[in-house]
């Protein structure tokens, strides 16, 4: 079973902010959270991971909060080209780490 | 390319059938995974390498499901026998380091695999 709750599906505008919340209550300390998102029948792509800090890259923003219960993925400007699955997985970074569990994801809609 | 590749991109066989579905890593990644995937569903882990060695095989569903990585890059799952219910996509990812990283994973695009 996934470690991660997220919600099914979620539609933001074009241009706004897209906000995907994921919880992780049972995440132990040696495990990353990661998204990734898949676009059609593509394979999952990478988008970001982090431990206990906030992250940014060129494609979003990790928030991850202070007890590291839950995190959420920005999208800070929604394109149609983001409508996508997205996926919260959490892993560890150390031994036993070979299996990466991915749960049913959130189907985000980027609506003009 | 410098990604995943996996071959072939589309694969139809009768029930019964033995396949063979080819995974080229990037290129110096030493970590390989294999998933299985259903419409509408998320990747499901069948089985991990790291370099050549098969270090987790309990997400492959029975024995008729088998991998191998010979040569710690290019790697094979073979389906023996196959029925219908083992139509899915199937896909590969690799990743630069070991589990002991913190290395994402890149995935293939993925065979396509119909049983009829």
């Amino acid at each position: 079973d996934a470690k991660t709750t997220q919600p099914p599906s979620m539609d933001c505008a074009e241009g706004r902010a897209a906000n995907l919340p994921c919880n992780h209550s049972t995440i132990s300390g040696n495990e990353y959270v990661y998204w990734y998102r898949q676009i059609h029948s593509q394979g999952p792509q990478y988008i970001i991971h982090g431990l206990k800090n906030n992250e940014t890259n060129e494609m979003a923003s990790l928030i991850i909060t202070e007890d590291r219960k839950s995190s959420t993925l920005i999208l800070p400007h929604a394109t149609l080209r983001d409508t996508a699955v997205y996926y919260c997985i959490v892993r560890p970074f150390n031994t036993g780490g070979f299996k990466t569990i991915f749960g049913a994801g959130t189907r985000l809609f980027v609506k003009a | 390319g410098a990604g995943v590749s996996q071959s072939p991109r589309y694969k139809v066989t009768k029930r019964g059938q033995d396949v063979a579905l080819r995974c080229d890593p990037i290129s110096g990644h030493v970590s390989l995974y294999w998933y299985r995937q259903a419409l509408g569903q998320g990747p499901e882990f069948l089985t991990y390498f790291n370099y050549e060695a098969q270090q987790d095989k309990s997400g492959l569903p029975n024995d008729r499901f088998s991998a191998e990585r010979p040569e710690g890059s290019i790697s094979t799952l073979t389906i023996q026998r196959t029925e219908q219910r083992d139509s899915a996509m199937y896909r590969c990812a690799s990743s630069p380091a070991g589990v002991e990283s913190n290395q994402p994973q890149h995935f293939g695009d993925g065979t396509r695999l119909s049983i009829l």
